[in-house]
């Protein structure tokens, strides 16, 4: 079965400082993960997917996240964080063989001006 | 291109009534999935249609259906509601289903927020 813990419920940076939100996955197989952001009262929007093709994964407004099999993580960084990126972050692993998306628990981002 | 499109986007509703919410996929996507977000359980699946059928299902109580027309709209029913299914219920599309090692995103709509009083 498969399935992601978000290790951070909150996580508050000041503006311009490293963001770093951490997840580690579970998955019998080669895990298909997902990093979506969820401004409030918006939809879910994909930051960026794993596609096994590389395991440094460049995603929009600056996001990245590794994937570390050795370590079952796919943590989330920006550099510089941004007053916009405050929202809340799901990360997300695939069914094997299915369409149906397993979500984290979330972690809200906070930026401090 | 236009995105995954959900309506209504908010309705209120009273305990023992049933409700339809809408979801139109982005053009050329067949695959719809839905999910219920509270803030309790957080994001949850409910189901999964393609060309017309039920594909998957998650662990939802029968009250919870759904069904996907032949131009790839799709639309979930709850009946008899009770207050537990107040919750942003969000409709996503993809091209095709996601098998063995295809991956295909899935693009998320709004939702529709529903609150059962």
């Amino acid at each position: 079965a498969q399935s992601v813990t978000q290790l951070d419920s909150h996580v508050s940076v000041s503006e311009g400082t490293p963001v770093l939100l951490r997840c580690n996955y579970s998955s019998s197989y080669s895990p298909s993960l997902f990093w979506y952001v969820q401004h409030p009262n918006k939809g879910l929007q994909l930051l960026l997917k794993y596609t096994s093709a590389a395991t440094l994964v460049k995603g929009i407004n600056g996001f990245e996240a590794e994937f570390k099999k050795s370590e079952t993580s796919f943590h989330l960084t920006k550099p510089s964080a941004h007053m916009s990126d405050a929202a809340e972050y799901f990360c997300v692993v695939r069914s094997t063989g299915a369409n149906n998306l397993f979500f984290g628990t979330g972690t809200r981002l906070t930026v401090i001006p | 291109k236009a995105g995954v499109t959900q309506t209504p986007r908010y309705l209120i509703k009273t305990r023992g009534q049933q409700v339809t919410l809408s979801c139109s996929p982005i053009s050329g996507h067949r695959s719809v999935s839905w999910y219920q977000q509270t803030p309790g359980q957080g994001l949850q699946f409910l189901f999964e249609y393609f060309s017309e059928t039920q594909r998957n299902k998650g662990n939802f109580p029968g009250r919870f259906s759904g069904r996907q027309f032949s131009n790839s709209r799709s639309e979930m029913n709850v009946s008899t509601l009770e207050l537990g299914d107040s919750a942003l219920y969000l409709c996503a599309s993809s091209r095709r289903p996601g098998t063995g090692n295809i991956q295909e995103t899935q693009y998320f709509g709004p939702g529709t927020r529903l609150l059962v009083l």
